[in-house]
């Protein structure tokens, strides 16, 4: 069964800092990856996903994530956090393999950046 | 196209009622899911359809809860005799055939 883990569930930072965010999907065969974003008081946007190809995946507002199969690993990364950034941030993975798009979600990462 | 809506956008109904949402996904998406959210948690799966099939059901998904996507339009999520559990947000999301899912603004239902 597939499972995704985020490891923080809380992070707070100050403005220009550097961000990652750790994600560990359990499935061992094929999968896609996604972070999804919530915006305090909107509702949950696609922020980046990977399919296949180039394990480096760039999305909007300058987040990228990179997947590592080894790992089982998909890190959501901002090289300098604004505070527009605040918001919760859900890692998610399906398994295209097992017959449909069913997508598990991990329990989400509240980012607070400090203006 | 406006992407995905639910109605409605909250709902506060008494234990033992009877409820139902609507969601209409974006009109170019075959695939639409249903999915609810507690605090503190992520989305959690319910149920999803590929055109007017239902494909799967999650175990969450008790005999209370059904859900129906007539014509493989809009669809809706029907929950009987409400329990204080059942308050939650429910999602709704549609996507193509491959590719990251549209979410609406969720129906936040209160039992109270």
């Amino acid at each position: 069964a597939q499972s995704v883990s985020q490891h923080n569930h809380h992070v707070i930072l100050s403005e220009a800092a550097s961000l990652e965010l750790g994600c560990n999907y359990s499935y061992g065969g094929t999968v896609n990856l996604f972070w999804y974003v919530q915006y305090p008081g909107q509702h949950l946007q696609l922020l980046l996903k990977y399919f296949s190809g180039d394990p480096l995946v760039k999305g909007i507002k300058g987040f990228e994530a990179e997947f590592i199969k080894s790992k089982f690993s998909f890190n959501l990364r901002k090289p300098s956090v604004q505070w527009s950034d605040t918001a919760e941030y859900f890692c998610a993975s399906n398994a295209p393999g097992t017959g449909g798009f069913k997508t598990i979600f991990g329990a989400g990462t509240r980012l607070f950046v400090k203006a | 196209d406006t992407g995905v809506s639910q109605d409605p956008r909250h709902k506060i109904t008494k234990r033992g009622q009877n409820v139902t949402f609507r969601c209409d996904p974006i009109s170019e998406h075959n695939r639409l899911y249903w999915y609810r959210q507690t605090l503190g948690q992520g989305p959690e799966f319910l149920t999803y359809f590929q055109n007017e099939a239902q494909l799967e059901k999650s175990r969450l998904l008790s005999d209370r809860f059904s859900a129906e996507r007539p014509k493989g339009s809009f669809s809706t999520l029907e929950i009987q005799r409400t329990e204080q559990g059942d308050s939650a947000m429910y999602l709704c999301a549609s996507s193509p055939q491959a590719g990251g899912y549209t979410f609406g603004s969720g129906t936040r239902l209160t039992v109270v």
